[in-house]
């Protein structure tokens, strides 16, 4: 089954927006990650943060994780045609193999 | 460039017939996986690997044989393909509890008739 939960599962905003997604999981993590996927091709690593962290940055990237209540956020600033994709959260268990679970991803779209 | 190289892109076979699709990296990453992607179903996770000679099922392994014989490569072996095969396949690698997260493959089309 699937850890992670997406929400949206589809936005569509204007270029300079702000986009935010959400992910809920369910068991205890070791880390949660986001992975951009354009149209027809392979997934991108975009940002990790561990389960000791609250927040994090990269460029214009926010990520925030709750571990109480099972959640994370990623915030794109100041959007982009070209951020026109699909996110996905995936997380990596507390213990056992370093297996990353998907969840089935947020569709991106940003109107120019 | 270093990366995760993945063929064949596109497939196409018949129902029955069997195929290995080739994963390999040269980024000296002990961890390997596969996984499928189907509309609507996010990645599934089919084998992993965390060293050569180490492998274990993921969440959909029916269907599907893989070996770590080396640590750069990870092919992934369809036994008998079927209809619900169908799918694009994606190889991952990364160090081992790294903090730069997985690097995938451009993914394999394949299609079962």
């Amino acid at each position: 089954s699937q850890q992670g939960e997406e929400d949206p599962q589809a936005l569509s905003i204007q270029e300079g927006e702000n986009a935010t997604m959400n992910c809920s999981y369910k068991t205890s993590i070791n880390n949660l990650q986001w992975y951009r996927q354009n149209s027809g091709r392979g997934l991108v690593h975009l940002i990790l943060i561990r389960s000791n962290e609250r927040e994090k940055h990269s460029g214009r990237l926010r990520v925030t994780l709750d571990t109480s209540k099972k959640s994370s956020s990623l915030l794109i600033t100041a959007s982009r045609a070209a951020d026109t994709a699909s996110y996905f959260c995936a997380t990596v268990a507390f213990q056992g193999a370093q297996k990353l679970v998907f969840g089935q991803g947020t569709r991106l779209t940003i109107n120019p | 460039n270093a990366g995760v190289t993945q063929t064949p892109k596109f497939q196409v076979l018949k129902t029955g017939q069997s195929m290995t699709l080739q994963c390999a990296q040269d980024m000296n990453h002990e961890y390997m996986s596969w996984y499928r992607q189907d509309p609507g179903m996010g990645l599934r996770l089919i084998h992993y690997s965390v060293g050569a000679g180490i492998t274990d099922q993921g969440e959909v392994p029916n269907g599907y044989n893989v070996s770590r014989s080396t640590t750069e490569d990870f092919p992934l072996r369809l036994l008998s393909a079927a209809p619900s095969q169908t799918s694009v396949y994606f190889c991952a690698s990364s160090y081992w509890r790294t903090s730069n997260g997985y690097t995938f493959g451009s993914g394999t089309r394949l299609t079962v008739v």
